[in-house]
């Protein structure tokens, strides 16, 4: 069964460029679409964006400004790049492989990853 | 976006109590709608999708209904490995929102 595990520095500073990427294992990256949602400590979840194995994305607006997600079909991985952090974007940031909804629509996230807490401080 | 606002925030019950999570879309979304089951530390599973379809292995005392703008999730028979927060999810327009997550407690 299809497995993923986040990866990346625990901790940014303020202003920096935080980095993470996703590992797919057990299945393949290819013909799916692959999201990032991040869940604040102590709060509820926040999707984030996501990228389809042949790279076209969907960004929420509220963050589009700073994320980048790509995708490396060769490791079987896809990565989120977000800028200019500040402590708000202190979050347990998951990975999940998003399905397809009746009429096409991007739905659900099945399965996710265990989640990597990235701590924005100086 | 959708506002997805589910109720109660938080609750207390009893194993073997029937219980219903009640989500509010604040504009229609057909049944584009998904719950997930949260433990400490550990990352959303999900439970339903398309509002009543259960996810393979899930438990059938694990329900959901609704479509438009109001859903449930009942739990028939509370087992203490159910004692969690659940989230809902639309998938009907982006960007893809949550609920702010109900929490179920023991009484």
């Amino acid at each position: 069964q299809v497995q993923l595990q986040e990866s990346g520095p625990g901790l940014v500073k303020p202003s920096e460029t935080l980095s993470l990427t996703c590992t797919v294992s057990g299945g393949s990256i290819s013909s799916y679409y692959w999201s990032w949602i991040r869940q604040p400590p102590g709060k509820g979840l926040e999707w984030i964006g996501y990228i389809y194995y042949s790279g076209s994305t969907n960004y929420n607006p509220s963050l589009k400004s700073r994320v980048t997600i790509s995708v490396d079909t060769s490791k079987n991985q896809f990565s989120l790049k977000l800028s200019s952090v500040t402590a708000a974007d202190t979050a347990v940031y998951y990975c999940a492989r998003v399905r397809i909804a009746a009429a096409g629509k991007l739905g659900w996230f099945d399965p996710w990853g265990q989640g990597t807490l990235v701590t924005v401080s100086s | 976006a959708i506002r997805m606002t589910q109720s109660p925030s938080s609750f207390s019950a009893s194993t073997g109590d029937r219980v219903t999570i009640t989500c509010r879309a604040s504009q229609g979304i057909s049944s584009y709608l998904a719950w997930y089951q949260q433990k400490p530390g550990k990352a959303p599973k999900l439970l339903i999708y398309a509002a009543s379809t259960l996810q393979s292995g899930v438990p059938s005392r694990f329900s959901g209904s609704g479509s438009g703008t109001d859903f449930t999730l009942t739990i028939s028979c509370l087992q203490s490995e159910d004692f969690a927060t659940y989230y809902c999810q639309q998938y009907y327009s982006y960007p893809i929102t949550f609920g702010q997550g109900t929490r179920l407690e023991i009484k």
